[in-house]
């Protein structure tokens, strides 16, 4: 089986674009979730799809938002880059069950310059 | 307000020794409790799980205590390898009726085994 796929591995951005990143999980899993990582602040969670619904998300400013596709792919895009949004992305697929482990992609590292 | 907290950044091991890594948290809400792997440049790999009803899980050399009445939880890994040198991220999740799998994570800590 497949493992989680995120696209690109490393972007490069200046201040004020806008960014999509693309998550494609485990086949069959239908929820997706979002993470930011940022050095000294362990993992932040961004948001949860599950069946192209938004059902759970942290606090991040409406800048950041996401979706799902009806095959369960998941993009996530970010607007206004700020400097602050430099961090590694990773996205988690499960099969949505509450409280069961989370499978993680390799993370979309955005630079933002 | 950091709900799950990993107070130590950094620890250094002799391989073949045990190594003790602590997570407390705050939230009497949390139900089931994990630990990840993290190496550099790629994401977070499960390593072992325990639920609230349960006080220990045992998987190979990875052993986790949860002690309820103190919100603290460890991993022990014994022996030590050194392939183990990874971060340790101690994540937590609230069931709250099955609406969502949300994970609350650590900071992290660095665990280095020298050998």
């Amino acid at each position: 089986k497949a493992g989680v796929t995120q696209t690109p591995r490393y972007l490069i951005k200046t201040r004020g674009q806008q960014v999509t990143l693309s998550c494609s999980p485990i086949s069959g899993h239908r929820s997706v979730s979002w993470y930011q990582q940022t050095p000294g602040q362990g993992l932040q969670f961004l948001f949860e799809y599950f069946s192209e619904t938004q059902r759970n998300k942290g606090n991040f400013p409406g800048r950041f938002s996401g979706r799902q596709f009806s095959n369960s792919r998941s993009e996530m895009n970010v607007s206004t880059l700020e400097l602050g949004d430099s961090a590694l992305y990773l996205c988690a697929s499960s099969s949505g069950t509450a409280g069961e482990k989370l499978f993680f992609g390799s993370g979309t590292q955005l630079s933002v310059l | 307000d950091q709900q799950v907290k990993q107070n130590s950044p950094s620890l250094s091991v002799q391989e073949g020794r045990i190594s003790i890594l602590n997570c407390d948290y705050t939230n009497s809400m949390f139900d089931y409790f994990l630990w990840y792997k993290k190496y550099p440049a790629e994401g977070p790999t499960f390593l072992i799980s325990i639920s609230s009803i349960k006080d220990k899980n045992e998987d190979g050399r990875f052993t986790v205590f949860l002690n309820k009445s103190a919100k603290h939880l460890s991993l022990h890994i014994v022996p030590s390898q050194p392939g183990d040198s990874a971060v340790y991220f101690c994540a937590a999740s609230a069931n709250y009726g099955g609406a969502t799998n949300k994970l609350i994570f650590g900071t992290g800590t660095l665990l280095a085994v020298q050998p």
